[in-house]
């Protein structure tokens, strides 16, 4: 079955250690997406990636650091810069070589980051 | 800046209708409406491009108005399943070439039998 998966589904670390949080995709999506996830919130773009080793930060990249080696992985790292880490963290992926207009993001089943 | 989602929470019964409203300041090129369950991943349910064409499938439909900026969710006779977050997620011309969605804050709609 072709899909996104995060792991792990919750993650736990001490505050001063980074954690990496880890995206895969068999769907052989061009572009993939890192996003945050607060209480009661909508979601907001850290990372995003077009192509293999490229990638432009979003609206909250402060404190996170991605990597796109290869096209189906999209690794997140929450460093020790990020204030407040504690989250849901979601991935996404999209196909962007259709003719007809932006298509759909899929999502995987997040991670859920708290910092003791 | 983010479109902004009304109301921002709506309880229904069983069979009742609700309209989920997402308004943005900026021109729109696309608007993509999602549904998320507590603690999972949000599930899409449409796409709608600008020239204002509405969609739908089954009691789940949606619209598109250009001149407003404005995109509208409708649910008709509610199912206890439709109970979750709705997010509506637009693109501009600039950022839609990289599949770049702003998301609203979300709206929170509660199914009751």
């Amino acid at each position: 079955d072709g899909g996104i998966t995060q792991s792990p589904k919750y993650l736990f670390r001490k505050e001063g250690q980074n954690v990496t949080l880890s995206c895969e995709q068999n769907l052989n999506h061009d572009a993939m997406y890192w996003y945050r996830q607060d209480p009661g919130q909508g979601l907001r773009l850290i990372y995003y990636s077009q192509i293999v080793n490229d990638f432009q930060k979003g609206d909250i990249a402060e404190g996170y650091s991605v990597s796109r080696e290869k096209k189906e992985s999209f690794p997140l790292t929450v460093t020790s810069a990020q204030k407040n880490p504690t989250a849901f963290y979601l991935c996404a992926s999209t196909d962007l070589s259709g003719q007809g207009g932006p298509d759909t993001q899929y999502f995987g089943p997040g991670t859920r980051l708290t910092v003791l | 800046q983010q479109p902004v989602q009304s109301p921002q929470a709506v309880i229904l019964r069983e069979g009742e209708d609700a309209v989920i409203n997402c308004s943005s300041s900026k021109a729109l090129y696309s608007v993509h409406w999602y549904r998320q369950k507590h603690g999972e991943a949000p599930v899409f349910l449409m796409i709608l491009l600008k020239g204002g064409e509405q969609k739908g499938h089954e009691k789940i439909s949606a619209s598109f108005n250009e001149k407003k900026q404005q995109s509208s969710l409708y649910l008709t006779a509610s199912q206890l399943s439709y109970s979750g977050t709705y997010f509506c997620g637009t693109t501009t011309a600039s950022s839609t070439s990289y599949g770049k969605l702003t998301f609203g804050q979300g709206t929170i709609l509660t199914v009751h039998p």
